[in-house]
């Protein structure tokens, strides 16, 4: 079956620092991967997808097919950047959702 | 402003009795879905509509039931026989089946005792 895994549940970093946060994906076709984030007291909502390659709020995701993975990164973490981060896998026509990991920016 | 409206934010039942949670979507999309948020899992999806008057079942639908009669609307009934109810609700909607974005609601956090 087609999953999404997160290793990290809380990753805690300080204002300024580097921040990766992992996904890997199981599936062996094409796949579309995402990063869906969700700030205290707002409604999940979409960060960025692979496929326009663009940079949003200075994070950025590569696909790695030949490691199955699509890790978030950004090279300076601020402290509004504190959420939970979903990774989600969109294969044909269903989706699935990896456990999220919540990332903690310290002042 | 268009957008999905969940309601109520928050829902309290007795055990033993159903429960129908609230969707509704003006932003003319095809697509609606239900997740269930819980620590540790990340979303796993109830049931999903591609289109209005269709439904189908999809990773942990026992216990749930849905009906989509109107393009807008997308309910989600919790039953009697859904065995863990209490956790947070999530309805999305999307222009079509299987495209994104999803576009989620805030979301019902339903309690049962």
């Amino acid at each position: 079956a087609q999953r999404v895994t997160q290793p990290e549940k809380l990753l805690s970093v300080f204002k300024g620092a580097p921040v990766e946060l992992k996904c890997n994906y199981s599936y062996s076709g094409s796949p579309e991967l995402f990063w869906y984030v969700q700030y205290s007291r707002q409604r999940l909502q979409l960060l960025l997808r692979h496929i326009s390659r663009e940079s949003i709020k200075g994070f950025t995701a590569d696909l790695n097919k030949g490691e199955t993975s699509f890790h978030l990164k950004k090279p300076f973490a601020q402290e509004e950047d504190s959420a939970m981060y979903y990774c989600a896998l969109s294969y044909g026509q269903n989706f699935v959702f990896g456990p999220g990991t919540r990332l903690s920016v310290l002042p | 402003d268009g957008g999905i409206t969940q309601s109520p934010k928050y829902l309290f039942r007795k055990e033993g009795q159903n429960v129908t949670l609230s969707c509704e979507q003006n932003l003319n999309h095809d697509a609606m879905y239900w997740y269930r948020q819980d620590p540790g899992q990340g979303l796993r999806l109830i049931y999903y509509s591609q289109i209005v008057n269709d439904f189908q079942k999809g990773d942990i639908a026992e216990g749930y039931s849905v009906s989509r009669e109107k393009k807008e609307s997308f309910p989600l009934t919790v039953t009697s026989a859904q065995k863990n109810p209490t956790a947070f609700y999530l309805c999305a909607s999307s222009i079509n089946w299987g495209d994104s974005p999803l576009h989620f609601g805030n979301g019902t956090r339903l309690t049962v005792t």
